[in-house]
Formats: C-alpha cells, structure tokens, sequence
C-alpha cells in the first residue's frame, strides 16, 4: 500500500509567490518522522525541512515550512517567496520506528515545481 | 564533515562488464542505503544495512546485482554483467537510527551501460 502520496506531478508557480505542494501519509505508527528533500536538476538529493509526530508546532526552516495536519495525515511544504533557484523535484518522505518497521524512509513520487521568472 | 562520498561520480561501460560503485557513509551513522533513480520507477530502495548486517535486500532486481558493507565506513554494490537497463543514478544514504533523522545522501553515480 502506497504510503506517501504527492498527488500533483507537475506545479508551476510564479516568482515571489508562495506556493504549496502536498502530500499525505498513511501510517498506524504513533511515533514517525517526516521530511522534505530537494532535487534540483543538478541531481544531488538536499534535505530541507523534518516534522515529528509529537511536535506541537510545525516545521519552519528560511522560506520552509511545513503544514501538518495530523488527524488528516497530510505534511504540505509550503515555499514562500519563490525564487528561480527553487525550481527542482521535490520529495516528501515518512520514517517508522514502530514495532515490525526498521527505520527506512518511504518516499513519495516527487513533485516538479518551475518557477517562473 | 565531509558528507557522504560516492565515487565514481559518472561510469559509462559496455554490457557485460562489471560495475562497481563505492559509498563512504558519515562516521557514526549507522544506517546505510543504497537507491535506483530512474525517470520511469522514481526513487527504489535496494538494499540497506544497519550496522554492517544487511537487513532487507528485497529491492535488488536480480542476482547480478550485490551489496557489501565490510566495515562501518565502507560500502559497495556491484553489477555483473551489467546490462542496458541497469542505467541510472544510484545514490547512497547514511543516517542515524532514529525517528526523528533523516537521511544525507550522497552525490550519487551517474551510471550508463552502453
């Protein structure tokens, strides 16, 4: 069972605009983490933003931050303030530590952003 | 630190030559794992370790393909014979065991059988 959802493959968003990418997650562990990570067309894999299960604020790293909304299982990044250089594959990711899980990341499909000038 | 280190960064060979590629984890982390990229199957999983002792290699295609992790700071995983549709990046990724940490990835192998 796919257990990271990006459901938009392709975003576009216009620079200086904040723009929001989704992802949603399925999980009966209590205790997990959740990542964003950024590939840009260079190819290297960035780590950008992580939210705990058991954080009581969300994630906010610069013009990162996360929008977690446990009880509806989703963890959006959200990008303020656009900027050419945030053009890339983004990745949402979830890591288990529960009984019967051994500490892997599950990513998700990824989600194209261009940024336009 | 010096962040994970794969080499080499590109390899071009012919089928049916063997392939091996080398990943130097973060001292003290003591998760490692190895990943396809490719544009039709995104990111795979094929094997990983956790402290030297490989823990699931569910995800290595075929027998041709093999991975060693024979001390902490030292990784490889090699094809033989490689074959056309082996071409892709492969990252390695290190990290600590641990909800709360993610992985740092390598810069990859850029890897193309011809």
């Amino acid at each position: 069972a796919q257990k990271i959802t990006q459901t938009q493959p392709g975003m576009f968003v216009q620079e200086k605009e904040a723009v929001t990418l989704d992802c949603t997650y399925d999980t009966s562990d209590p205790s997990y983490g959740l990542f964003w990570y950024k590939q840009p067309s260079s190819g290297e894999m960035i780590f950008l933003i992580y939210q705990g299960s058991y954080d009581q604020q969300n994630a906010t790293e610069g013009r990162y931050s996360l929008n977690f909304q446990k009880a509806r299982k989703s963890a959006n990044l959200v990008i303020s303030a656009s900027q050419l250089g945030d053009s890339a594959m983004y990745f949402c990711a979830m890591r288990e530590t529960g009984s019967g899980n051994t500490g892997k990341l599950i990513f998700g499909q990824g989600t194209t952003l261009q940024v336009k000038p | 630190d010096a962040g994970v280190i794969q080499s080499p960064r590109h390899e071009v060979t012919e089928m049916g030559q063997e392939v091996t590629l080398r990943c130097k984890p973060i001292s003290g982390h003591d998760y490692l794992f190895w990943y396809r990229q490719t544009m039709m199957r995104g990111l795979e999983l094929l094997i990983y370790f956790n402290n030297n002792v490989p823990i699931d290699d569910s995800g290595m295609p075929e027998d041709r393909f093999s991975a060693k992790m024979p001390n902490a700071s030292f990784s490889t995983l090699k094809i033989q014979p490689s074959e056309p549709r082996d071409s892709a990046v492969y990252f390695c990724a290190s990290c600590y065991g641990g909800v709360g940490y993610g992985y740092t990835f390598g810069s990859g192998t850029r890897l193309t059988v011809v």
